[in-house]
């Protein structure tokens, strides 16, 4: 099995930067990734940490400290439509695609 | 624009039919889909792996008799949803990964846009 631990909820203002943290217990653990899912929505991709280190895509970046079974995902400048959930997931074995989800963390940003 | 096209987006039914979703990888072929449901405010729980040409992976847990999945081609996989009662209700999320050229050394699902069970 796995689990995997995020807050429930981040609050924020425009402008600021919010960093989402993730950790997880599973058996063989290939990659961390992070997806975004607006209400009612799809799940859309955000970012995948396969090796330590971290990994910039314009204002979201990711984190990932697999010593640590620790990850993160970082927003920057936050704009209003950044409000969602975000989850963190982990790919187990080399099946690339079975994604295990976190409980998700709902960001709200404030004007 | 949507690289995975999920249909129905929203079904209501009675009690004890069934209902089949379809999920399609638009421009690519998807020898692996994979499908998910959600409830309210909650996580994405893999339920299994569609293979094309072969028998689905089923999560522990998951019925393979009541969540039948069939993957004929290689852009269309489809979840039939048995004897559907309300506990069945929520949301079912259909995802592909095209291995050949978006993202895939990142490990990127695309997702459908989820249909909406409700029974009745």
């Amino acid at each position: 099995g796995q689990s995997l631990e995020q807050p429930s909820e981040v609050t924020a203002v425009e402008g600021a930067i919010v960093q989402i943290n993730c950790t997880y217990q599973t058996s063989g653990f290939y990659g961390l990734s992070w997806y975004q899912q607006h209400d009612g929505g799809a799940p859309t991709f955000l970012s995948y940490n396969a090796l330590d280190g971290l990994e910039e895509t314009g204002r979201f970046s990711s984190f990932l400290s697999r010593s640590d079974s620790y990850g993160y995902l970082l927003l920057q400048e936050l704009q209003m439509k950044d409000s969602a959930s975000y989850f963190c997931a982990v790919t187990r074995g080399s099946t690339l695609g079975r994604l295990y989800f976190g409980r998700g963390t709902q960001l709200t940003v404030w004007p | 624009g949507a690289v995975v096209s999920q249909h129905p987006s929203r079904v209501i039914c009675k009690s004890g039919t069934s209902v089949k979703i379809e999920c399609r990888s638009l421009d690519f072929q998807a020898t692996t889909m994979f499908w998910y449901r959600q409830f309210p405010k909650q996580s994405l729980m893999l339920m299994a792996t569609s293979n094309e040409g072969s028998k689905a992976t089923y999560e522990q847990g998951v019925e393979k008799d009541k969540f039948l999945i069939n993957h004929a081609s290689l852009t269309l996989s489809t979840l039939t949803v048995t004897s559907a009662h309300p506990e069945d209700s929520s949301f079912y999320i259909c995802s592909a990964r095209d291995q050949v050229r978006r993202g895939a050394a990142k490990n990127i699902q695309y997702f459908g846009a989820g249909t909406r069970l409700s029974v009745l």
